[in-house]
């Protein structure tokens, strides 16, 4: 199963509304997360099952869809949120990564 | 506080073998699916392998690219996830991860905490 993130890279504002979207090749059911990764750090995660927000997270990360097509939504762009954002299949080996969306300042 | 440490990395020659390791604390790490993920340079994650736990059967996945050449084991006794990477490529130059799968249902299967990242490279 082949995961497809896109936008690959966008420039954004701080307050902006951002989506960025995720597209499996066959259907996943909600079995997808969503993390966050910014330069020379670990990825973190944001969202599993596609919308359930991890822990710590704040409320302006949010996750829908199911089956084929999925999206991640932040509300309203904060400086800190500038980063590179993956989705990953969890429900069919190998868990495959989405190639990534960088978030940058515009 | 859960904690993944990993360390064995550095520099291998082509057809090379490291064994990578990553030292878990603060949680069961017995009961836990554990991975291992991987970055080159420049780009982006790759799912590289899973073990799971003692009551799975301690059975391994591998992503395609890995399969045959990396072994992922893991000694419960000591808290302890391994990478195994044997005829090791250019192209498997890249920042390795340990990361901490949730729990062992699908629906659990996300890694909620993962190590600081070592940088493994592969060059002659």
């Amino acid at each position: 199963i082949q995961l497809t993130q896109s936008p690959s890279s966008l420039s954004a504002s701080v307050g902006d509304r951002v989506t960025i979207t995720c597209r499996a090749s066959q259907g996943i059911s909600s079995y997808l997360a969503w993390y966050q990764q910014k330069p020379g750090k670990a990825p973190k995660l944001l969202i599993y099952t596609a919308s359930t927000l991890q822990s710590g997270v704040p409320s302006r990360f949010s996750g829908s869809g199911s089956g084929t097509d999925f999206t991640l939504t932040i509300s309203s762009l904060q400086p800190e949120d500038f980063a590179t954002y993956y989705c990953q299949l969890l429900n069919s080996y190998p868990l495959t990564f989405g190639g990534g969306t960088k978030v940058e300042i515009k | 506080e859960v904690q993944l440490v990993e360390s064995g990395g550095g520099l291998v020659q082509p057809g090379g073998s490291l064994r990578l390791s990553c030292a878990a604390s603060g949680f069961m790490f017995s009961d836990h699916y554990m991975d291992w993920v991987r970055q080159a340079p420049g780009e982006g994650l790759e799912w590289v392998g899973r073990t799971r736990n003692k009551a799975n059967g301690y059975t391994t996945e591998y992503a395609a690219s890995v399969k045959g050449r990396f072994t992922i084991s893991r000694d419960d006794s000591k808290n302890s996830l391994y990478l195994q990477m044997n005829s090791l490529k250019t192209e498997d130059t890249a920042v390795y991860y340990c990361g901490r799968a949730h729990g062992t249902k699908w629906s659990d299967h996300h890694l909620d905490y993962w190590g600081q990242g070592i940088l493994v490279t592969v060059s002659s």
